[in-house]
């Protein structure tokens, strides 16, 4: 089976723009978690989609949103980039949603200038 | 107070030595998983635990549900071996709760 693919692998953005970020998780997997990862504030959960319902999401600002779809990829957009944004972004797929192993993707790394 | 607490957050090696990297929780879980991540950044998980004991290879990783205690383990520790070692917790759902995680190397 394929792994978790995640597209683009970089970006660099200004200040102020819009990026969206897509992550195609594992054949048969419905969950579909988002995390992010500076030096300063480590790994931190963004949210987490099940059968394309949002069943969890993080403190963060409403910048941040995401979606599933029915094949159970998923994309997060985040709204007028901000410098702090710079960060990897992680998503990760399972397959029942209920805590169990996370398989993750390589990550995109978003820069903003 | 962190709800994921790791030690030590930087760990040398020499190859060959047996470590041990430790991780405390605040409150009752559903599981507790230990990751490890390359340079480069992927993640990959190595055990997701709700009680007892697990082995793989040369990785031990356990779990005192009591003590809200869990350790890793690493036997016979090879310069493959360096990365960072990261504890997270869950709660009957995927959103992971990370520690800070632990940065190990091992040296030839």
């Amino acid at each position: 089976k394929a792994g978790v693919t995640q597209t683009p692998r970089y970006l660099i953005k200004t200040r102020g723009q819009q990026v969206t970020l897509s992550c195609s998780p594992i054949s048969g997997h419905r969950s579909v978690s988002w995390y992010q990862q500076t030096p300063g504030q480590g790994l931190q959960f963004l949210f987490e989609y099940f059968s394309e319902t949002q069943r969890n999401k993080g403190n963060f600002p409403g910048r941040f949103s995401g979606r599933q779809f029915s094949n159970s990829r998923s994309e997060m957009n985040v709204s007028t980039l901000e410098l702090g944004d710079s960060a990897l972004y992680l998503c990760a797929s399972s397959l029942t949603g209920d805590g169990d192993t996370q398989y993750f993707g390589p990550g995109t790394r978003l820069t903003v200038l | 107070k962190n709800e994921v607490e790791q030690s030590p957050q930087n760990l040398t090696a020499q190859e060959g030595e047996f470590i041990t990297i430790n991780c405390s929780y605040s409150v009752g879980i559903s599981a507790l998983h230990w990751l490890q991540q390359h340079p480069g950044g992927g993640i990959v998980s190595l055990f997701m635990l709700s009680s007892g004991k697990k082995k793989h290879g040369r990785l031990i990783a356990t779990i005192n549900i009591q003590e809200k205690h869990s350790s890793l383990h690493i036997t016979a520790s090879h310069p493959r071996d360096s990365a960072v070692y990261i504890c997270a917790v869950s709660y009957n759902t995927d959103k992971l709760i990370f520690g800070t995680g632990t940065r190990l190397q091992v040296f030839p």
